[in-house]
């Protein structure tokens, strides 16, 4: 059974710092892994997508990286703002099912 | 273009009712999905409908939990008998093609089961 784990579940940082987001899956046979961002009382936007056989996907300051092999992926958000506090989840998507999602990552950038 | 809406936004009810939620999905996308976010659960998944195919069930969590999908378009989570553990935010999504195809969200129905 495929289990997704996000690390950490909150992180606190200042405006301007560079950031990585964790999130590791058990089952490395993925059709893709997506990323998303939840604002409280929100529903989900989607930020990145990333093709099972792709590598990386990148969208103005965030770039997300996939290393199925591993079980890997990293969202790495450049110069933070207090405008990117959200929750972020990542979900994989496997043939025959719909979306398994981590628990996320609280994110806080303090001005 | 529009995308997923889902109404109500808000809903309480009291135990034992029944309740019916609705998704609208973005034109033109053939697979349509429920999840429900529960407070310290996650996400997870309820059930999948993909064109006329029939759908999947396998996340429901009991058999007062069912949905339809009426001409391919939009759909009706109904939950009966509703029970405070259902209390959850039921978030529709859909996506153009099954298996790959990036999943748009709708901003959800709060229900709360008093």
């Amino acid at each position: 059974k495929q289990e997704v784990t996000q690390i950490p579940a909150a992180l606190s940082v200042p405006e301007g710092e560079n950031l990585v987001l964790n999130c590791s899956f058990t089952d490395s046979a993925i059709y893709n892994l997506q990323w998303f961002r939840q604002d409280p009382g929100k529903g989900l936007t989607s930020l990145l997508l990333i093709q099972s056989s792709q590598r990386e996907q990148t969208s103005g300051r965030l770039n997300a990286s996939l290393d199925k092999s591993s079980g890997r992926s990293t969202l790495y958000i450049a110069a933070s703002q207090p405008g990117d506090s959200a929750t972020y989840l990542c979900a994989v998507y496997q043939a025959g099912t719909a979306l398994i999602f981590g628990k996320g990552t609280t994110l806080s950038v303090s001005s | 273009g529009a995308g997923v809406s889902q109404s109500p936004s808000n809903k309480v009810t009291e135990k034992g009712k029944d309740v019916e939620l609705r998704c609208d999905p973005i034109s033109g996308h053939t697979a349509l999905y429920w999840y429900r976010q529960s407070l310290g659960q996650g996400l997870e998944f309820l059930i999948y409908f993909q064109g006329n195919s029939a759908p999947d069930k396998s996340g429901l969590p009991s058999d007062r939990f069912s949905a339809e999908r009426t001409g391919g378009s939009v759909s009706t989570l109904t939950i009966q008998r509703t029970q405070q553990e259902d209390s959850a935010v039921y978030l529709c999504a859909s996506s153009s093609q099954r298996g790959g195809a990036e999943q748009y969200f709708g901003p959800g129905t709060r229900l709360t089961v008093t």
